[in-house]
C-alpha cells in the first residue's frame, strides 16, 4: 500500500485480557519496527524484524509480548494478560532495509491501546 | 542508551530560528530526524551519517558532529506548519543492532 497501515486504530480492553495489534507495512519494505510511546515520552523500542531473519526480540518489556511477522509483511503484535501500564500508543514502521545509514522509517498512525 | 534532546520545549514567533541539539554518551553510526504532530504519526525528516555532513530539508538543515557525539536541527524562518514534537533516532558504532534509539523529544510552538 501506499503507507503503513495499523489496526485498530483505537482499542480499550480490561486489564488482564489479550490484544492483538495488526502492522501492514509499505510493499517492498523488508525491515518492520514497532515502537511503544507513552504519554510525554519518547518512542520506546520493542522489537525489529529483518526479511526472514530471526527477529530482534531485545526490547520487549516482558514476556506478556510477543510478535510474528507472516510471509516477511504482516506483523502481530500480541499483549497477554494485559496492565494498565500497557497503556499507551504502539506505532509500527517499516523501512527499505536495515542499512538505518541510508533508510528512513515511514510510520504507521499507530494503535492507542487503553487499558482499563 | 537514549540520546539526549534540548531543550525540551521552544516556541517561536513565525520568522525566528531556533536550533535542537541531540547529543550520546557513546559513539554514534547515523542520527535519524523525525517530526510529529498531534496525534500524528512520526514523519521522517533527514539522515546523517557521522563525518560531519550537512544536510537541508526545505529550511530545515542539520549537522553530525562526530567528535561531540551530537547533532543539531536548524530550522530558520519557522513557519506555523513546523510546529510539532521533533524526535531524534541514534545508532551507535560498532553495536550490531539496525533499531532506532530516540530521545524523549523537544516540542516547538511556532506562533503567528
Amino acid at each position: 500500500g501506499a503507507g503503513v497501515s495499523q489496526s485498530p486504530s483505537n482499542k480499550v480492553t480490561e486489564k488482564g485480557k489479550d490484544v492483538e495489534l495488526r502492522c501492514d507495512p509499505i510493499s517492498g519494505h523488508t525491515a518492520l519496527y514497532w515502537y511503544r510511546q507513552s504519554l510525554g515520552q519518547g518512542l520506546e523500542f520493542l522489537i525489529y524484524f529483518q526479511g526472514n531473519s530471526a527477529p530482534d526480540k531485545s526490547g520487549l518489556p516482558s514476556d506478556r509480548f510477543s510478535a510474528e511477522r507472516t510471509g516477511g509483511s504482516v506483523s502481530t503484535l500480541t499483549i497477554q494478560r494485559t496492565q494498565q501500564e500497557d497503556s499507551a500508543v504502539y506505532l509500527c514502521a517499516s523501512s527499505l532495509g536495515r542499512d538505518v545509514g541510508a533508510y528512513g522509517y515511514t510510520f504507521g498512525s499507530g494503535t492507542r491501546l487503553t487499558v482499563v | 542508551q537514549q540520546p539526549v534532546q534540548s531543550p525540551q520545549a521552544v516556541i517561536l514567533r513565525e520568522g525566528e530560528d531556533a536550533v535542537i541539539n541531540c547529543s550520546s554518551s557513546k559513539a554514534l553510526y547515523s542520527v535519524h530526524w523525525y517530526r510529529q504532530k498531534h496525534g500524528e504519526a512520526p514523519v521522517f525528516l533527514m539522515i546523517l551519517l557521522k563525518g560531519g555532513e550537512q544536510k537541508g530539508h526545505e529550511k530545515i538543515s542539520a549537522s553530525f558532529n562526530e567528535k561531540k557525539q551530537q547533532s543539531s536541527l536548524y530550522l530558520t524562518a519557522s513557519q506555523l506548519s513546523y510546529s510539532g514534537t521533533y524526535f531524534c533516532g541514534t545508532v551507535r558504532s560498532g553495536a550490531g543492532s539496525y533499531q532506532l534509539t530516540f530521545g524523549k523529544g523537544t516540542k516547538l510552538s511556532v506562533i503567528p
